[in-house]
């Protein structure tokens, strides 16, 4: 069965180390998205891509990075990892090319602890 | 900018009873959808059901039921005959007929008693 993968599932990081977060699907969806989700703000989207080479700026985008070489995989970097960036991160796939509002199918998330 | 608020950020309900969780939204928009997902324990999130703006009619799955009121901005979850399994928590959110993006509400715990 098609499914969408993150990988790890728990991580623990220093300050200041870079950290890759994995996401795979094989759905073969045009759309992926990466969120993170904090007590009391439900799920903020940090970076998307609506196709390969393709990657744009959520709402909190600062501090992260992603690319897009295929359209199974939208790897997450944070850069120089803070302690403000513990939480648990998740990443979607949507396959309308078009973008307009196809359902998002979710990972099982990866809960990331920076120290 | 479009916004989801959650007002409820706990309810309780009990076993075989009906409860409603409530979500607004506040957009510009003309095309839109709203969906309700819940996530368990688990950490998985689950899509419920879904409502496309342009429809009229509610959306129904099985024991899930909205209430879209496209006017007053309101879409809200009906869960009927609630089982222990529908403990979770429950998010409202938007999406984006421009972007496909999705904006989430807080969330709303629901506890389900024996």
């Amino acid at each position: 069965d098609a499914e969408i993968t993150q990988s790890p599932r728990h991580k623990i990081t220093e300050t200041g180390r870079q950290v890759t977060l994995a996401c795979h699907q094989t759905w073969n969806h045009n759309n992926m998205f990466w969120y993170r989700q904090d007590l009391g703000h439900g799920l903020r989207l940090i970076h998307y891509s609506y196709g390969v080479q393709d990657t744009n700026k959520g709402e909190v985008s600062d501090g992260y990075s992603v690319s897009r070489s295929n359209t199974e995989d939208l790897p997450l970097t944070l850069e120089s990892a803070a302690s403000s960036q513990t939480s648990v991160y998740f990443c979607a796939s949507s396959p309308d090319p078009t973008a307009s509002t196809d359902t998002q199918y979710f990972g099982p998330g990866t809960r990331l602890t920076v120290l | 900018a479009q916004t989801v608020t959650q007002s409820q950020p706990e309810m309780s309900v009990q076993e075989a009873e009906t409860v409603t969780l409530s979500c607004t939204y506040d957009t510009s928009e003309s095309d839109y959808y709203l969906f309700w997902y819940k996530q368990p324990p688990s950490r998985q999130m689950i899509l419920v059901i879904r409502q496309e703006a342009y429809k009229q009619q509610n959306a129904t799955e099985n024991r899930f039921s909205v209430n879209f009121q496209k006017a007053a901005k309101s879409f809200s979850l009906k869960i009927s005959d609630s089982q222990l399994g529908d403990a979770a928590m429950y998010f409202c959110a938007y999406g984006s007929g421009n972007t496909g993006k999705l904006i989430f509400g807080q969330g709303t715990t629901l506890q389900v008693k024996p």
